[in-house]
């Protein structure tokens, strides 16, 4: 079946450190990527997507490029702040028995000291 | 913004106890699911639904089941209550079932079975 592989955490940065959280998915077809994020006593928002290889989603200062041949999904951020630190999901969305079903990894704690 | 409501943020049952989780979304979303959420091991899907009255199972549905009534609800239900379903619940939902369609998701229901 699907799944989706994510760097364990945590991953402690000091304010304005660079950022990398690898993903890396298995899938039949072309899955659509995403990267969630969950901060502390919320449920998960949509942080950044991409629909097709080469696609390079952004948002906040984060960014991801779809990664085809590499089947990789990283997440990165040039200066990362303390507003950050939260808990980073990476997913995909795939055709499975004629549905699309969301799969996503374990998660990856991202603590940013200031 | 969609909104994505759990009828209760934490929620404390004992062994044995029928209980039911409840999720409400407000844009007429058709696609409905429930995960739980553990540390360690990120999101399993338990079940979801495509339309009203239409469930399937996700990847650990053992001890659960569903109910989609109406298109804005979508209720979990724990038959007989045990210990090792103490987790954190999420709903999510989505406008439709296309790979790129991303999911809104609620609080979450933090759920303690004594």
């Amino acid at each position: 079946g699907d799944s989706v592989t994510q760097m364990e955490g945590p991953v402690t940065l000091s304010e304005e450190a660079f950022l990398t959280i690898n993903c890396t998915y298995t899938a039949t077809g072309y899955p659509s990527l995403f990267w969630y994020v969950q901060y502390p006593g919320e449920g998960l928002q949509l942080l950044l997507k991409a629909t097709k290889a080469d696609d390079k989603g952004s948002n906040k200062g984060f960014e991801a490029t779809y990664r085809k041949e590499t089947t990789s999904f990283h997440l990165e951020k040039g200066s990362v702040q303390v507003s950050d630190s939260a808990v980073y999901f990476c997913a995909l969305r795939a055709p499975s028995g004629g549905s699309y079903i969301p799969t996503f990894g374990r998660g990856t704690s991202l603590i940013v000291h200031p | 913004d969609v909104k994505v409501t759990q009828s209760s943020r934490y929620l404390v049952k004992r062994t044995g106890e029928k209980v039911f989780l409840e999720c409400v979304q407000d844009m007429d979303h058709e696609n409905m699911f429930w995960y739980r959420q553990d540390p360690g091991l990120g999101l399993r899907l338990i079940y979801f639904s495509y339309d009203v009255k239409m469930k399937e199972k996700g990847d650990i549905p053992e001890g659960y089941s569903v109910s989609r009534e109406k298109k804005e609800r979508f209720s979990l239900i724990l038959e007989s209550a045990s210990t090792n379903q103490t987790s954190m619940y999420l709903c999510a939902s989505s406008l439709g079932d296309r790979e790129s369609e991303k999911l809104f998701f609620g609080s979450g229901t933090q759920l303690s079975v004594l």
